[in-house]
């Protein structure tokens, strides 16, 4: 069974940083990109970003590039996002998510982490 | 602003038949698959059509998909209570490179 587990909620101060995971279960963690989702209170999902494994290629949303940092550890079959410096506007449930995604251009989620929610305080 | 537009809400009495509508472009759903998700409130997104038209296993056949040209469609028959959440469309701009979602829609079953 394909599982997506992360980590625990995050309380912080703005200009803090901050490294969220997602440990992947039942799969060849590798072999699938695996990508973050953002979700703001009362608000619709964004995507952040996915990254493939087995050679780290990322591919970040214009909206996401260069305010955070998406990273993934094959050895342990974890995915990380990072921020250097939070904002109150990172108040958020953040997703991890595995797509099945192919050149064919199929691009979907079957399976998503329980979320993480991390709360900014300015 | 998302670049896919989808009603901000839907209703329908239980029982009937609602669709949703999903706008996009030609660099996202007029490239690529649509997939569409359904959101009950504080948990993750639940994959209900991949592929324009096709149901994962244990997804109920009152829910299906159709797309046409840049544009997607969900439709949901035999409305139930337990139907009632939000429902997001989903695909894969070829131009920016990056997956992206519709701005989700409240379905409300009367």
């Amino acid at each position: 069974e394909v599982q997506l587990a992360q980590s625990g909620a995050e309380v912080k101060k703005a200009g803090e940083s901050l490294k969220i995971s997602c440990k992947g279960s039942g799969y060849s963690f590798r072999s699938y990109w695996i990508g973050w989702v953002r979700q703001r209170p009362g608000e619709g999902l964004e995507w952040m970003g996915i990254i493939y494994p087995a050679d780290s290629d990322t591919r970040y949303s214009p909206s996401f590039q260069g305010q955070v940092t998406l990273s993934a550890d094959k050895s342990i079959s974890t995915a990380y996002l990072q921020w250097s410096s939070l904002k109150a506007s990172d108040t958020a449930m953040y997703y991890c998510a595995r797509p099945d995604y192919y050149d064919s251009g199929t691009f979907y989620v079957a399976y998503w982490g329980q979320g993480t929610l991390v709360t900014v305080s300015s | 602003q998302s670049v896919l537009t989808q009603p901000p809400s839907v209703s329908a009495a239980t029982g009937q038949k609602v669709t949703i509508s999903c706008s996009g472009s030609s660099s996202n759903i007029g490239k690529n698959y649509v997939a569409w998700y359904q959101q009950l409130p504080g948990i993750a997104p639940k994959l209900l059509i991949y592929d324009n038209d096709k149901r994962p296993s244990g997804i109920p056949d009152r829910f299906s998909g159709s797309k046409s040209g840049t544009s997607a469609t969900l439709g949901i028959t035999g409305l139930q209570t337990g139907d009632e959440a939000d429902y997001y469309c989903g695909t894969w701009d070829s131009s920016l490179s990056t997956g992206m979602f519709g701005g989700g829609t409240k379905l409300t079953v009367l």
